[in-house]
C-alpha cells in the first residue's frame, strides 16, 4: 500500500527561526510535490521536485527530494508570521496524487 | 486566467437528500479530479476524468457516489441519500501536462450533512 506520511503533524515556532518539515513515502517515485493550505481555503501548489537530488527554493522555504532515501524535506528560513499553514506533501501513483496527513504551521511572533 | 471554479462554497442537507457539486476546470485542462477532505486530514482521492470518460474511479467509497463530465470541460459530482458521514470539503482539481502534472485545486464546496 502507497503510504504518504509527514513529520511533525503539528510545529510551533517562533519568528526568526529554522526548522525542517519531513515527508517519507513508502515506494519509490522521482516526483514530489508540495502544497500549501491556508485555513478555509483550498491547496496551492508550491513546489515540484521532478528528479533525485532536485532542490527548489522560493523566498524562506526550500525544497528538495532524495529518491533512494524515498525522503522529501520542506525547509524553513527564518519564519515569519505569514508562513503559517498547513503544508502538505504528494506523491503521484497511479491517476491520483496522493497526500500527506499535512504539518500544521504556526509561527508565533 | 481564470482558476479552477466550484459551486456551491457551501452546502447544508439533510440526511437523505440528493445533492449535485459542481466544477469548471482550468481551460484547456483535459484531467480533472475530484478529492474528498475531511478535518485535519490530507485530500482523498475519489475520481479521476481525462476528457469526458471517467479514466479512475476507484476512490468513490459506494455507489451512492457518481461523477460526469459529459462535454470534457465541466463536471458534477453527484451523491444519493446523503449520511452524516459525507460531510467534508470536496475538492476538484485540474491539470495539464504542460504544467508537470501540477494539480490546480479549486476552492472547494463545503458540505455538511446534518
Amino acid at each position: 500500500e502507497l503510504k504518504v506520511e509527514q513529520n511533525p503533524l503539528f510545529l510551533s515556532m517562533q519568528e526568526g527561526k529554522n526548522y525542517t518539515i519531513y515527508c517519507n513515502y513508502s515506494t519509490t517515485s522521482d516526483r514530489l510535490y508540495w502544497y500549501r493550505q491556508d485555513p478555509g481555503k483550498s491547496l496551492e501548489s508550491l513546489f515540484v521536485l521532478l528528479s533525485n537530488g532536485a532542490v527548489k527554493q522560493e523566498g524562506r522555504l526550500m525544497a528538495s527530494l532524495d529518491t533512494k532515501a524515498r525522503l522529501s524535506t520542506l525547509h524553513i528560513t527564518a519564519a515569519v508570521h505569514d508562513l503559517s499553514a498547513t503544508y502538505f506533501c504528494a506523491r503521484p501513483g497511479g491517476n491520483q496524487f496522493y497526500f500527506g496527513t499535512g504539518t500544521s504551521l504556526t509561527v508565533i511572533p | 486566467g481564470a482558476g479552477v471554479s466550484q459551486t456551491p462554497s457551501n452546502k447544508v442537507t439533510e440526511k437523505g437528500k440528493y445533492v449535485e457539486l459542481r466544477c469548471d476546470p482550468i481551460s484547456g485542462h483535459t484531467a480533472l479530479y475530484w478529492y474528498r477532505q475531511s478535518l485535519g486530514q490530507g485530500p482523498e482521492f475519489l475520481i479521476y476524468f481525462q476528457g469526458t470518460g471517467a479514466a479512475d474511479d476507484s476512490g468513490l467509497p459506494n455507489d451512492r457516489f457518481f461523477a460526469v463530465r459529459p462535454e470534457g470541460s465541466v463536471s458534477t459530482l453527484k451523491i444519493q441519500r446523503t449520511e452524516r458521514g459525507d460531510s467534508a470539503v470536496y475538492l476538484c482539481a485540474s491539470s495539464s501536462t504542460r504544467t508537470s502534472g501540477v494539480f490546480y485545486f479549486g476552492p472547494g464546496t463545503r458540505l455538511t450533512v446534518t
